[in-house]
């Protein structure tokens, strides 16, 4: 089946410690973003990458990192920086428009629940 | 970056209802899409919409470019429906989200 595939589900994380959460598309989508959901908020995205070997922050990056080494891999790390990392992380991926920049419609995967402890 | 509202905020059905929600931008958009997250989290897209109409089963929407907002129609409310509502401009690499409609419909 096509689909995003996040794990784990839920993942508990002790003060100081970085974790790395993980994101993988078969959906051959040139995209993929990560977002953070807060209780009863929107989404709020945190880096996004339109190709291999290149990502973009997004409007809250500070304290994560991210890599993009294969087209259906977009993990991302919490690492210690970030200081309020307890939130529902949320990947999703699009095609692209050839080129235009202009991507098409967003599908996501069904979330990470990140608890610090 | 593009602002994005919703409303109303919250909405309460009674199951077998019609209801409408809004969303408002604050630029031209290349598309407007549309979202349910369910109790559990998931997203799911339901319309993917530049402009005009379109329909599916109970729900329809509509997006006025020219006045920068999209309508979201759900006839005949089911439980099933409740969940938040989100809606963002699409057709760009760094996507805005509004802060949603949390529906619940009850039995």
């Amino acid at each position: 089946d096509g689909g995003i595939t996040q794990s784990p589900k839920y993942l508990f994380r002790k003060e100081g410690q970085n974790v790395t959460l993980s994101c993988e598309q078969n959906l051959n989508h040139d995209a993929m973003y990560w977002y953070r959901q807060d209780p009863g908020q929107g989404l709020r995205l945190i880096y996004y990458s339109q190709i291999v070997n290149d990502f973009q922050k997004g409007d809250i990056a500070e304290g994560y990192s991210v890599s993009r080494e294969k087209k259906e891999s977009f993990p991302l790390t919490v690492t210690s920086a970030q200081k309020n990392p307890t939130a529902f992380y949320l990947c999703a991926s699009s095609n692209q428009g050839g080129g235009t920049g202009i991507t098409d419609t967003q599908y996501f995967g069904p979330g990470t629940r990140l608890t610090v402890l | 970056g593009i602002q994005v509202e919703q409303s109303p905020p919250d909405l309460i059905l009674q199951e077998g209802a019609n209801s409408t929600l809004r969303c408002n931008f604050s630029d031209s958009v290349n598309n407007l899409q549309w979202f349910h997250q369910n109790p559990w989290g998931q997203l799911i897209n339901l319309f993917y919409i530049p402009s005009g109409t379109k329909q599916n089963g109970r729900l329809s929407a509509t997006t006025v470019a020219t006045e920068r907002y999209s309508l979201l129609y759900i006839s005949s409310s089911q439980t099933t429906d409740s969940g938040v509502y989100f809606c963002a401009p699409g057709g760009y690499q760094k996507v805005t989200f509004g802060t949603g409609t949390k529906l619940q419909v009850i039995p």
